[in-house]
């Protein structure tokens, strides 16, 4: 029973590059969120997926960032034209379809994007 | 106001002693609350579930205050092990948003 997957773990991108990040929920898990943690700092919320759908992006900044969640395949969080400032570690987590009570989110091993 | 707002720390106690970190949350319809550990450059874990009549996990105690809208989690005895960012969590009724708070960094010394 896979957790949640992430990938690529590591990730170096030029400054102006674009990098992809992949996330494959835990089996039935159909609630994926995306978190920043800049080094030495908490977690910062991004943006919450269900498939097909953004519920809420507001941590999301405006422009360069985008995400989906297919009904095939995995979540996908989108940075074009990296800057050094986008260089922290991703980590997404999946929770179970809404309806369960107590529904604890499970983490990937996080993507550690570096741009040079 | 942050929807769940914790201290950052960090907190520095020697092995043995008594350590407790509150976590207050501002949504009202908040339906479940989980204490999680991250370890350093790893991913967050779960470490706690949170219930109304509070609940214990052997050193470690998970509290719930609905009227003042905070949860609490004592850590008893420190071990050096227990050097770590402890997240509080908190789950939205409707939509069930899990939402984490910053994290308290937690360093136990010999």
């Amino acid at each position: 029973n896979a957790g949640v997957m992430q990938n690529p773990r590591h990730l170096v991108r030029r400054r102006g590059q674009e990098a992809r990040l992949r996330c494959s929920p835990m089996k039935g898990h159909s609630h994926v969120y995306w978190y920043r943690q800049l080094p030495e700092e908490g977690l910062k919320f991004m943006v919450y997926l269900q498939k097909e759908n953004i519920i809420d992006e507001s941590g999301m900044p405006k422009e360069r960032f985008s995400a989906e969640f297919p009904k095939e395949g995995p979540s996908i969080l989108r940075i074009q034209q990296v800057v050094r400032g986008d260089s922290a570690a991703y980590f997404c987590a999946s929770s179970p379809s809404a309806g369960v009570m107590d529904a604890e989110a499970f983490f990937g091993q996080g993507t550690r994007l570096t741009v040079v | 106001r942050k929807e769940v707002e914790q201290d950052p720390g960090p907190f520095n106690v020697p092995e043995g002693a008594t350590v407790a970190f509150n976590c207050t949350y501002s949504n009202s319809a908040s339906q479940s609350f989980f204490w999680y550990r991250q370890d350093c450059r790893k991913e967050p874990k779960l470490l706690m579930s949170v219930y109304s009549s509070g609940n214990e996990d052997g050193r470690f105690t998970a509290q719930l205050n609905r009227a003042s809208q905070y949860i609490s989690l004592l850590i008893r005895d420190s071990k050096l092990s227990d050097s770590a960012t402890y997240l509080c969590v908190v789950i939205h009724t409707g939509g069930f948003k899990t939402i984490f708070g910053a994290g308290t960094r937690l360093f136990v010394k010999a």
